[in-house]
């Protein structure tokens, strides 16, 4: 079925440091990803994409990574701030193509 | 500035009592979509809009209606509110479907007694 779950639902880690928060997915004929940042008191808010075209793909210190041979999906935060501390949800498009199916997230804590 | 915006950000109200969120959006965007976030169940779609005059059901579509008049506006409304709805709600939209970012308002948090 459409399911998009993720591994863990806590992260914590020290500021510098690299994080990765990973993502499984059930659907195998998903062809669109995307990760989402929520704040507390904020709505999620979008941080990168990448379609199934794709293995990888960068941004300012993210990068996603897909693996659709193990239906896997990872965040990777290059030096970690006090400020990316979120709550960080991977999320997908269900079969029909008219809503996102969302992970229930990985709370990132970022100490100093 | 490019946004979402939902209005109000808290709401507490009594069961029965008719109440409408607003949502706009200032993006030209086609799509639009309401999501309800709950502790443990995560984000869940209610309703969502193709384009103008266009509105379906999404996962969880009961005890809500929503109207799609202008390409700018999304209310949602809740005609006779129950307990169980309370959350916290979102509204989102896209440049086109789902091929491309859907962007969140900042939410409304509802309470009813």
């Amino acid at each position: 079925g459409e399911n998009v779950g993720l591994h863990l639902p806590t992260l914590s880690v020290q500021e510098g440091d690299n994080s990765i928060i990973n993502c499984a997915y059930s659907n195998s004929a998903s062809d669109y990803f995307i990760w989402y940042k929520q704040e507390s008191g904020k709505g999620p808010q979008f941080i990168i994409d990448i379609r199934s075209n794709m293995d990888k793909r960068q941004g300012q210190r993210v990068t996603v990574l897909l693996n659709k041979t193990v239906k896997h999906l990872s965040l990777q935060i290059a030096a970690t701030q006090p400020g990316d501390s979120a709550v960080y949800f991977c999320a997908d498009v269900n079969q029909a193509g008219t809503a996102l199916i969302f992970g229930k997230g990985t709370t990132l804590s970022v100490s100093s | 500035e490019a946004q979402v915006t939902q209005n109000p950000r808290y709401l507490i109200t009594v069961t029965g009592k008719k109440l409408t969120v607003t949502c706009s959006q200032n993006m030209n965007h086609e799509y639009m979509s309401w999501y309800r976030q709950d502790p443990g169940l995560g984000l869940r779609q209610i309703y969502y809009s193709m384009n103008v005059e266009v509105t379906d059901k999404g996962d969880v579509p009961e005890g809500y209606k929503v109207s799609r008049k202008e390409k700018r506006n999304f209310p949602l409304i809740l005609e006779s509110p129950s307990p169980n709805q309370t959350s916290l709600y979102f509204c989102a939209s896209s440049l086109s479907g789902l091929n491309s970012p859907l962007h969140f308002g900042n939410g409304t948090r509802l309470t009813v007694t």
